[in-house]
């Protein structure tokens, strides 16, 4: 069964610094790996999608790296902004033949101006 | 554009009461679903449906019921409410390009059950 861990369940970091957000899987046979953003009362909202056969992904100042042996993967934003505080989740597929995801609990991110 | 709209945002019940929380979504979407957020926990998948007509149990079906009867709309429906499913539910709309699904989510219920 494929378990997803995200470590730590919250960090705060002053405004400027970069975050490294990790997400620890068990089955290391996926297609994908998903970070999601998710902000108070509201639902998620994708943010980098990573296929197995990528190392990276990168949007703007995010990210994300994967290394499907180990079963990790890390989210890097730079130089946060407050705007960026919010919930980070991480979601891969339950087993490689299907499409429903497995998510972590997130981490909870908060940058203090 | 709308996106995924859920109704009610917020929702009291007592136990024994049920109740239907609304989906509806204008992107055309295949695929719907539904998931349950509880606090230290992933999202976990209750019900999905791959079209209008067809649905299949998720990790946590039990005491939900699901049915689709068009591409736009997905109700979740609690047939017997129980304070276990005091939760914050999601509803999902989602299309697949080869093996990725790309998942959009409206902003969530929050259920109370007493």
């Amino acid at each position: 069964k494929q378990e997803v861990t995200q470590i730590p369940a919250a960090l705060s970091v002053p405004e400027g610094e970069n975050l490294v957000l990790n997400c620890s899987f068990t089955d290391s046979a996926i297609y994908n790996l998903q970070w999601f953003r998710q902000d108070p009362g509201k639902g998620l909202t994708s943010l980098l999608l990573i296929q197995s056969s990528q190392r990276e992904q990168t949007s703007g100042r995010l990210n994300a790296s994967l290394d499907k042996s180990s079963g990790r993967s890390t989210l890097y934003i730079a130089a946060s902004q407050p705007g960026d505080s919010a919930t980070y989740l991480c979601a891969v597929p339950k087993v490689v033949s299907d499409y429903k995801l497995s998510f972590g609990a997130g981490t909870t991110v908060t940058v203090r101006a | 554009n709308a996106g995924v709209t859920q109704t009610p945002k917020f929702q009291v019940l007592k136990t024994g009461q049920s109740m239907t929380l609304q989906c509806a979504q204008d992107m055309n979407h295949e695929y719907m679903s539904w998931y349950r957020q509880d606090p230290g926990m992933g999202l976990r998948l209750i019900h999905y449906s791959v079209g209008a007509g067809i649905t299949d149990q998720g990790e946590v079906p039990n005491g939900y019921n699901v049915s689709r009867s068009t591409t736009e709309d997905f109700p979740l429906r609690l047939l017997s409410a129980a304070p276990s499913q005091t939760s914050v539910y999601f509803c999902a709309s989602s299309y697949r390009d080869g093996p990725n699904e790309k998942l959009f989510f409206g902003s969530g219920t929050q259920l109370s059950v007493l």
